[in-house]
């Protein structure tokens, strides 16, 4: 089973330029989560979507970022216009019921994107 | 309020010894789970081991055992026989019920560095 695939790896931008995240969840995956890594913390949830509605995106700064999940398959998550403070490893995971032996609502891991915003 | 604590920056460990890393947490809901991912240099979360909130018993994998104290809302980590491919940040986190849609909250993580 292929994991949860995220472009690109690496990216840097200057300040005040937008960038855009990809994210291809494991299929069948109904549930896709963005999460924010500044070094040094742990992940802060950014959005949440079940299938392509939004379920949770109190954290999101929505001046500046914009996420969508067309098709309820893969997800964009866009900066714009990017701040220093945005320098962070972006996150996406992906859940899905019925769970196995573990918690049902166990979340797979991408590699992430690490952002550098100068 | 901060809802995962992680009270240590940073610990160190020989090989082959065993190590505990401090969890607690802070939640009203009756169901809920408790996991430790590893993240490694390359950055990638790695899931360790996950305790729920009614499993009486102390999750274990492998080298991996979970202290589950739910009087005391402490879910801490203990590796035994450390190796030098355990060093990295390892993350506590909790997953709450239906309100909060399930998503991870996260703590401010733990490095362990395993010393020869």
């Amino acid at each position: 089973e292929a994991g949860v695939a995220q472009s690109p790896r690496y990216k840097i931008i200057e300040k005040r330029q937008s960038v855009a995240f990809w994210c291809n969840p494991i299929s069948g995956h109904a549930t896709l989560y963005w999460y924010q890594q500044i070094l040094g913390q742990g992940p802060k949830l950014l959005i949440q979507f079940q299938n392509n509605g939004v379920v949770d995106d109190s954290q999101l700064p929505k001046d500046r970022f914009s996420a969508e999940r067309l098709k309820g398959v893969d997800s964009t998550l866009k900066i714009q216009p990017a701040k220093l403070e945005d320098s962070a490893v972006y996150l996406c995971a992906s859940s899905s019921r019925p769970g196995i032996n573990r918690d049902p609502y166990e979340q797979y891991f991408g590699p992430g994107t690490r952002l550098t915003v100068t | 309020a901060q809802k995962i604590t992680q009270t240590q920056p940073g610990m160190f460990v020989q090989e082959k010894e065993a190590v505990t890393l401090d969890c607690t947490y802070d939640t009203s809901d009756q169901s809920y789970g408790l996991f430790w991912y590893k993240q490694p240099s390359s950055g990638e979360m790695i899931f360790l081991i996950y305790q729920g909130s009614y499993d009486e018993q102390n999750a274990t994998e492998g080298r991996y055992s979970l202290n589950f104290q739910k009087a005391r809302k402490s879910a801490n980590l203990v590796i035994s026989a450390s190796q030098l491919g355990d060093s990295a940040m390892y993350f506590c986190a909790m997953r709450e019920g239906r309100d909060s849609g399930y998503a991870l909250n996260f703590g401010k993580g733990t490095s362990l560095l395993v010393t020869p």
